[in-house]
């Protein structure tokens, strides 16, 4: 069973503009992380959020973490062509070393 | 710093044949997952390994899946026999014990069962 829902389940926008993608939970976790998957490819870790942050950056990304809600956000800003892939959320929960993904979001990015 | 590398990249079999897949995790990566996705899904755990030991291996179908990893380095999943519905591809992963980073995930093995 999938513990995460992402929301929206696709998404397309044009290149330059935002993408916000949110994920709700439905356990207490220890981290939340994000991933990308291209294509036919395997998946890409992007960023690692703790339980006791609410934000975090890393170039382009920004996610947010509101544990009261169990929800998280991604956030791209200026999105380019390349950025068109699956993104999951998923989380480690109390058992440390297992993640239980989320049903993803699929972006498209039109150039 | 090589990958986590999987083969076959592709498989196509008759419902009822056996199929393997193999993977080779990083080098010094001693937690190796194995991964299941169904089309337009995430990734669902079958087994998670920690070394040679299966540690979690609740969601995997016993009665026909099996899964080794004899000297706790690379691994191997087998289906046998195989049903329609296994069609998926199967992702391995693996990371550093103790580590509550990032996974580090093969391309996958695309399963088609006929």
């Amino acid at each position: 069973s999938q513990q995460g829902e992402e929301d929206p389940q696709a998404l397309s926008i044009q290149e330059g503009e935002n993408a916000t993608m949110n994920c709700s939970y439905k356990t207490s976790i220890n981290n939340l992380q994000w991933y990308r998957q291209n294509s036919g490819r395997g998946l890409v870790h992007l960023i690692l959020i703790r339980s006791n942050e609410r934000e975090k950056h890393s170039g382009r990304l920004r996610v947010t973490l509101d544990t009261s809600k169990k929800s998280s956000s991604l956030l791209i800003t200026a999105s380019r062509a390349a950025d068109t892939a699956s993104y999951f959320c998923a989380t480690d929960g109390n058992a440390g070393n297992m993640l239980t993904f989320g049903g993803g979001t699929r972006l498209m990015v039109k150039p | 710093e090589a990958g986590v590398v999987q083969s076959p990249r592709y498989k196509i079999i008759e419902k009822k044949q056996p199929v393997a897949f193999w993977c080779n995790p990083i080098s010094g990566h001693n937690t190796l997952y194995w991964y299941r996705q169904n089309l337009g899904q995430g990734p669902e755990l079958l087994i998670r390994y920690e070394n040679e030991e299966a540690v979690d291996d609740s969601q995997l179908p016993k009665d026909r899946f099996s899964a080794e990893r004899l000297k706790g380095v690379d691994s191997t999943l087998k289906i046998q026999p195989a049903e329609l519905g296994d069609s998926a591809v199967y992702l391995c992963a693996s990371k550093v014990t103790q580590s509550y980073n990032e996974q580090f995930f093969g391309p996958g093995t695309r399963l088609t069962v006929l």
